[in-house]
């Protein structure tokens, strides 16, 4: 089963610039999605095939996706970007959907 | 306006069998190239991906899941269900359910999701 590793946490202060990683195999094979996810609601998709934005999401977030790492980057930090963050792949090698273990994402 | 809905018990005894619909407004699963999918979250835990079926009938299911899951379509109704069967308190969650737009994992909408609790 293919594992994506995210770090538990991550803070930032308003207006700086985060960078949540999402660590694979190889996973520049791979097409990674992001997901904000705030508490008591659904996640939302905010960045799909590693770098692209669903219509509505603020182009302050963008995605990128090389040798081992995707990076999700947050550019100039709101206080309602304060919110857990999930990557996610489709492993077409075995036919299985995977999520990262998300990390939650501090305004200061 | 696409919307998804999840409906089934709150509540299951252990050893029993989940059951759960999810209806869909504003699109036909029948006649669409999307996948539904079925998502759990355990209580302040992290998301995991239950299984997905392409509007063909095709199914794909979490290989640690896969001996106790069954997701179909119910095109009549304009739905699709979840069944797991043999829960444990393990599987106590919020249970969402998803379309899937270009892969069986790519979830672009979302039911707001139900919690099923797991006891006797």
């Amino acid at each position: 089963s293919y594992v994506l590793t995210q770090p538990p946490s991550l803070s930032v202060a308003p207006g700086q610039t985060a960078r949540l990683t999402c660590g694979g195999n190889n996973i520049a094979s791979l097409s990674v999605d992001w997901y904000q996810q705030k508490p008591g609601q659904a996640p939302v998709l905010v960045v799909y095939h590693d770098s692209d934005r669903p219509s509505g999401i603020p182009a302050r977030f963008s995605g990128s996706n090389s040798g081992d790492t995707a990076t999700l980057t947050i550019s100039r930090v709101e206080a309602a970007d304060e919110a857990d963050y999930y990557c996610q792949v489709w492993n077409s090698h075995i036919d299985e959907g995977v999520f990262g273990g998300g990390t939650k994402l501090t305004v200061l | 306006q696409l919307q998804l809905q999840e409906s089934g018990p709150g509540l299951v005894k252990p050893s029993e069998t989940l059951s759960l619909t999810c209806n869909v407004s504003g699109v036909s699963i029948s006649s669409s190239n999307y996948y539904w999918g079925w998502i759990r979250q355990p209580p302040g835990k992290g998301l995991e991906w239950i299984g997905s079926i392409y509007y063909t009938g095709r199914t794909y299911y979490n290989p640690s899941l896969k001996s106790r899951v069954t997701i179909s379509l119910e095109t009549s109704k304009n739905q699709f269900s979840l069944k797991l069967n043999s829960m444990t308190a393990a599987d106590t969650a919020v249970y969402y359910c998803a379309r899937g737009e270009h892969t069986p994992s790519d979830f672009w909408y979302w039911g707001q999701g139900t919690l099923v609790t797991v006891s006797p």
